[in-house]
């Protein structure tokens, strides 16, 4: 079946504008994520959906990132008056588990967001 | 807190070499542990993991790991590289106490393969 899907892949936004970044997981996956990859860093842990409640919001970076999954599927991230320093890719993942047991997370391509 | 450490941010080998990808960690719990490839452009693929059981791992493309806890080592392995295992490679334990198993991921290392 299909993987994950993310959308847009690229995106260059000018400082101070609102982005949202779309993630389509594997259908039927219980759990989902966000990570934050920075230009030669490994993933780093944004946020977690068990279906659509938001579990574990620790690594929001601030109050300017927000995430939402209304209906227990696809998944929006939504950054608000961007910064230069959120420059990164954006990587989803899904898993079939609720997040209880070490499954598999399936990763998304990333959207590569620029901010000028 | 755990993490996970990553030595060399590139590994060159020729092509037929062994290859060594070396990857400590931490953690207060028994780990959970992962090694993902990333190719160019595309989304991390896992190349295999240890949660109980067998600490030698066995994992897709030849690749296998072994888990050490006297060293806190989870280091991967290839006895052949091959020109298309040129990718950056990342360790990642899971984030149990958490309860979400997030995963916490080392800094990666890129594999460059030479003819």
């Amino acid at each position: 079946g299909a993987g994950v899907s993310q959308s847009p892949r690229y995106k260059v936004a000018k400082r101070g504008q609102d982005v949202a970044l779309r993630c389509d997981p594997i259908s039927g996956h219980v759990s989902l994520f966000w990570y934050q990859q920075a230009l030669g860093q490994g993933p780093e842990f944004l946020t977690y959906f068990q279906n659509e409640a938001q579990l574990d919001k620790s690594g929001l970076p601030s109050d300017r990132f927000f995430a939402e999954r209304p209906e227990g599927s696809v998944s929006t991230l939504k950054i608000q008056r961007t910064q230069q320093e959120d420059s990164a890719v954006y990587l989803c993942a899904s898993s079939l588990s609720g997040g209880r047991t070490p499954n598999e997370q399936f990763f998304g391509p990333g959207t590569r967001l620029t901010v000028l | 807190a755990q993490s996970v450490t990553q030595l060399g941010s590139h590994v060159s080998v020729s092509e037929g070499a062994l290859v060594l990808l070396r990857c400590n960690y931490s953690s207060s719990v028994p780990p959970y542990l992962f090694w993902y490839v990333q190719y160019p452009n595309q989304g991390l693929q896992l190349l295999l993991k240890y949660t109980t059981g067998a600490t030698l791992v066995k994992g897709i493309n030849g690749f296998e790991a072994e888990f050490k806890k006297s060293e806190t080592s989870f280091h991967l392995t290839k006895p052949s590289a091959h020109m298309s295992d040129a990718a950056e490679y990342f360790c990642a334990v899971s984030d149990r106490p958490s309860g979400t198993y997030k995963y916490i991921f080392g800094t990666g290392t890129r594999l460059k393969v030479l003819a």
